[in-house]
C-alpha cells in the first residue's frame, strides 16, 4: 500500500512551458486534493474532485487544469508556466465525506525561471 | 481578517519541555478540527483529529479545541527532537459541493533543542 505518490519529484521549468504533476492513490479513496505551499503561507486549494469525472476549483485555480478519469489518478497540468507557479504541490485523498482525514503525497518541487 | 490565524514561530524549546502551539479561527461553520505535522521536504502528515470541544490525547499529544473561543491547541509533553517539524492546524467545513474544505494555518516552526 504507497498510499499517495507523486511524480516529480522536483523540475524546472522555463517560462512559457507545460507540463503535467502525476498524482495516483491505491486507497480507493473518491475524493482527491492538489494543494501549493508557499514558504510562510500555509496550504492553498488549487483543484479538488469527488469522485472519476468531477472537479472543481478551489482557492487558486487560475493557471491550473485537472482532470479526473479513474478513482486513482488526479493530475494536475500547468500549461504556460509562470514564474508565480514556482512553489511545492501536494496532492492528497480521503475517503470520508467529513474529509478530516486527508492523506498527503511527497510532493513536487516546481521552479520556474 | 483571515479565517485561521497560526503564530508562524518559529519556536525553540529544551528537550523535555512542554510545547503549546495555537490556532484561533473566525469562521463558525468549521466542525472538524486537524493538526498536521510536516517535516522538511515531506508532505504534511495528520497527528491530532477531533469535532468537538475539550481535549483528546494521544501519547504525549494533547489536543484542544474552545469553540465558544474560536480556539484549538496542541500540547506536547515531554518534547523530543524528533519532534522538530512544522505543525499546521486545519480546520473543515462543509463547502456545499458534496466535500468538506481543509483551510489551513500558516503553520509553526518548532525545534526541539537536545
Amino acid at each position: 500500500n504507497a498510499g499517495v505518490t507523486q511524480t516529480p519529484k522536483f523540475r524546472i521549468l522555463k517560462i512559457g512551458q507545460s507540463m503535467t504533476l502525476q498524482c495516483t492513490q491505491d486507497m480507493n479513496h473518491n475524493y482527491m486534493y492538489w494543494y501549493r505551499q508557499d514558504p510562510g503561507m500555509g496550504l492553498k486549494l488549487i483543484y479538488y474532485s469527488v469522485g472519476a469525472g468531477i472537479t472543481d476549483k478551489g482557492e487558486v485555480p487560475n493557471g491550473y487544469n485537472v482532470s479526473r478519469s479513474t478513482t486513482e489518478d488526479f493530475p494536475l497540468r500547468l500549461e504556460l508556466a509562470a514564474p508565480s507557479q514556482t512553489s511545492v504541490y501536494f496532492c492528497a485523498s480521503s475517503y470520508r465525506e467529513g474529509g478530516e482525514t486527508q492523506y498527503f503525497g511527497p510532493g513536487t518541487r516546481l521552479l520556474v525561471l | 481578517q483571515k479565517e485561521v490565524e497560526q503564530d508562524p514561530g518559529p519556536l525553540s524549546v529544551p528537550e523535555g519541555a512542554i510545547v503549546s502551539l495555537n490556532c484561533t479561527y473566525s469562521n463558525s461553520a468549521f466542525q472538524y478540527f486537524m493538526w498536521y505535522r510536516q517535516y522538511s521536504r515531506k508532505g504534511p502528515e495528520l497527528l491530532m483529529y477531533t469535532y468537538s470541544s475539550g481535549n483528546k490525547e494521544d501519547g504525549r499529544f494533547t489536543a484542544q479545541v474552545d469553540k465558544s473561543s474560536k480556539y484549538i491547541s496542541l500540547f506536547i509533553r515531554d518534547s523530543q527532537p524528533s519532534d522538530s517539524a512544522t505543525y499546521l492546524c486545519a480546520m473543515s467545513a462543509y463547502s456545499g459541493a458534496g466535500s468538506y474544505q481543509l483551510t489551513f494555518g500558516k503553520g509553526t516552526k518548532l525545534s526541539v533543542i537536545p
